[in-house]
């Protein structure tokens, strides 16, 4: 799996959008972009996933560059429950069968 | 629907005993993932269970070991414990052949060693 590097801290105001972002310069043709996101004390959470497109749930909108070696991460409004530490990971989906490599991520405060 | 459930939650043991972590899938989920947490760092993969058998394995030791049982459930057992293998120790539980390939997580197991 590709190796991802990510910014070890941010901060962003409730109610404005944060933008996290993510360099997968190493990517693979074959390998999706994969957000979790690891809210204290709790198991991480998926979040969103995408291969070359953008792409958009719920939860947050990911943006993948032409290249594909980087992506952001937008939470559009952010709430101080989004407070968390967000995980870049970036492999092969082959469907449940894959493991998930984690580095440190990136611990986003909300703040009001 | 439950989701993800492991007991305990919390585990005091000693160095050099063994100990026995559970994890029920979320319902309708075939394969389950270990994972551990250190303090302060990601959760680092153990190994994986689908059809009762180790599919995947991570770099760590002999004394981490597991079982799937036939209602998919899971256990991780570490012989010898080590003041290292204190940490947050998390199941996954994903539907092998889902498009997604989305994991979801449980709470984790809080194992503190003396």
């Amino acid at each position: 799996d590709a190796k991802t590097t990510q910014p070890p801290s941010m901060d962003c105001a409730e109610g404005r959008a944060a933008n996290l972002p993510c360099n997968h310069s190493t990517i693979s043709g074959n390998e999706y972009v994969y957000w979790y996101r690891q809210i204290h004390s709790q198991g991480p959470q998926y979040i969103i996933h995408g291969l070359k497109n953008n792409e958009t749930n719920e939860m947050a909108s990911l943006i993948i560059t032409e290249d594909r070696k980087s992506s952001t991460l937008i939470l559009p409004h952010a709430t101080l429950r989004d407070t968390a530490v967000y995980y870049c990971i970036v492999r092969v989906a082959t469907g449940g069968g894959n493991k998930l490599t984690f580095g440190t991520g990136t611990q986003l405060k909300v703040e009001l | 629907d439950a989701g993800v459930t492991q007991s305990p939650t919390h585990l005091i043991k000693t160095r050099g005993q063994q100990v026995t972590l559970r994890c029920s899938p979320k319902s309708g989920h075939d394969t389950v993932s270990w994972y551990q947490q250190a303090l302060g760092q990601g959760p680092q993969f153990i190994f994986q269970y689908y059809e009762e058998e180790e599919r995947q394995r991570g770099n760590f030791p002999d004394r981490f070991s597991g079982h799937q049982f036939p209602n998919y459930s899971s256990e991780l057992n570490v012989n010898a414990l080590l003041l290292g293998d204190s940490a947050l120790y998390l199941c996954a539980s994903s539907l092998r052949l889902a498009g997604v390939d989305e994991q979801f997580f449980g709470p984790g197991t809080r194992l503190t060693v003396l």
